[in-house]
């Protein structure tokens, strides 16, 4: 069973840019979650979708957003890119069955850079 | 805001000997605890979990054990190898709402050979 997907692994932008990450889930995981990897703040959640809606939220500024498809596939977009928004982009799917558990399966990450 | 915090940001052990890793969470209202660790270049990958329930679980050469008078919660390993050498993260998450689960800010492992 393939794993979860990110793409793209890599990418550079200039401030004030904009950004749009893929991320794909485990075949049957209807849950996706989105996380800011930075050295300075560690692991911190963006928002989760299930069905095609927004679930949970994070506390995040409004240039980031998100959203998910009918087959669970999930993208993830920042506007108006910042310094401060360089940062491994981290995608987790789960199977939400009823709640038993809450074991999430990462991607490798989108690292993105802006200059 | 939502925090999770380690007592320790680095650790270097001998291998073969057993390592511990602590974490302080600090909203009581969670009910699940997980460990990840993350090597280089890779997302986290899920270790053991244990619900507020239980005081103890156990793995194959990990124990979690969880103390909620304290809010503490550490993660056991045994015989530790150079394998084992990657970023831990204690991550909570509520009943409720099983899918945001919130992460500390990671233990680095150096396991010497």
């Amino acid at each position: 069973k393939a794993g979860v997907t990110q793409t793209p692994r890599y990418l550079i932008k200039t401030r004030g840019q904009q950004v749009t990450l893929s991320c794909s889930p485990i075949s049957g995981h209807r849950s996706v979650s989105w996380y800011q990897q930075t050295p300075g703040q560690g692991l911190q959640f963006l928002f989760e979708y299930f069905s095609e809606t927004q679930r949970n939220k994070g506390n995040f500024p409004g240039r980031f957003s998100g959203r998910q498809f009918s087959n669970s596939r999930s993208e993830m977009n920042v506007s108006t890119l910042e310094l401060g928004d360089s940062a491994l982009y981290l995608c987790a799917s789960s199977l939400d069955q009823g709640r038993n558990t809450g074991e999430l399966f990462f991607g490798e990450g989108s690292r993105l850079t802006v200059l | 805001g939502e925090s999770v915090g380690l007592h320790l940001p680095t650790l270097s052990v001998q291998e073969g000997d057993n390592s511990i890793i602590n974490c302080a969470y600090s909203n009581s209202a969670s009910d699940y605890f997980i460990w990840y660790k993350q090597e280089s270049g890779k997302g986290p990958q899920f270790i053991i979990d244990i619900r507020s329930n239980m005081d103890k679980r156990q793995g194959q050469r990990v124990t979690v054990l969880l103390n909620k008078t304290v809010k503490h919660l550490s993660l056991q390993i045994a015989a530790t190898q150079p394998g084992d050498s990657a970023v831990y993260f204690c991550a909570e998450s509520l009943k409720t709402s099983y899918d945001k689960v919130i992460f500390g800010p990671g233990t680095s492992l150096s396991v010497i050979p």
